[in-house]
């Protein structure tokens, strides 16, 4: 069982390309979650999924969007790509089950020149 | 969601427990606490969470004071592959996405 995987592991972007991250998930998880991790700023939630279909925005959605096609994918999308935009994503996942705890993928590190 | 604080830093020596503290003393009536953490440059991972009473798997242990205004999270014989930077988190269980809101955390370096 791979849990969560992400692809690609590390990425450099020249400024105003279009990127896409990738998420897949093999534990049938409703929600899925992208968040992202900058230096003395901790985790922050861009966007989020409750299930299949349907998508919301979390804290710092700007300059990202998100697909939720089916259960196991939820890609990350930079429409046009800024140097602010450099951080590490971490996918991640959870059911509804009380307690719901979330399980992380292994994150993606992306830079932006 | 209540607003937690931790402390910063924290040293512990291997094979002693470690005692990390958290303030959550806004917390509502239908708010857990959950603790995460995240071992250097990977994902975060679960650890543990409760209500009100105290809770034990065979990572931690969690400690909620009858007031529920803070809580321990112990790890009873640290290693030094418990170092890591630990998450205090306070949410309300909802059906639906757990939007968790990640503060600084605290690093906990195991010494040898």
């Amino acid at each position: 069982i791979a849990g969560i995987t992400q692809a690609p592991t590390s990425q450099i972007l020249a400024a105003g390309r279009r990127m896409t991250l990738r998420c897949t998930q093999d534990m049938r998880h409703n929600a899925m979650y992208w968040y992202r991790q900058d230096l003395g700023l901790g985790l922050r939630l861009i966007h989020y999924s409750n299930t299949a279909g349907t998508t919301g925005k979390g804290e710092v959605p700007d300059g990202y969007s998100v697909s939720r096609a089916n259960t196991d994918d939820f890609p990350l999308t930079l429409a046009s790509a800024v140097p602010s935009q450099t951080s590490v994503y971490f996918c991640a996942s959870s059911d509804f089950s009380v307690g719901g705890e979330q399980f992380f993928g292994p994150g993606t590190r992306l830079t932006v020149l | 969601d209540a607003k937690t604080t931790q402390p910063p830093s924290m040293d512990c020596a291997e094979g002693r427990a470690a005692n990390l503290p958290c303030n959550h003393s806004t917390i509502s009536g239908n708010e857990y606490v959950y603790w995460y953490r995240q071992i250097h440059s990977q994902g975060p991972q679960y650890i543990i969470h409760g209500l009100k009473n105290n809770e034990t798997n065979e990572m931690a242990s969690l400690i909620i004071t009858e007031d529920r205004k803070s809580s321990t999270l112990i790890l009873p014989h640290a290693t030094l592959r418990d170092t890591a930077v630990y998450y205090c988190i306070v949410r309300a269980i909802i059906q639906g996405a757990q939007k968790l809101v990640f503060g600084q955390g605290t690093r906990l370096t195991i010494n040898p």
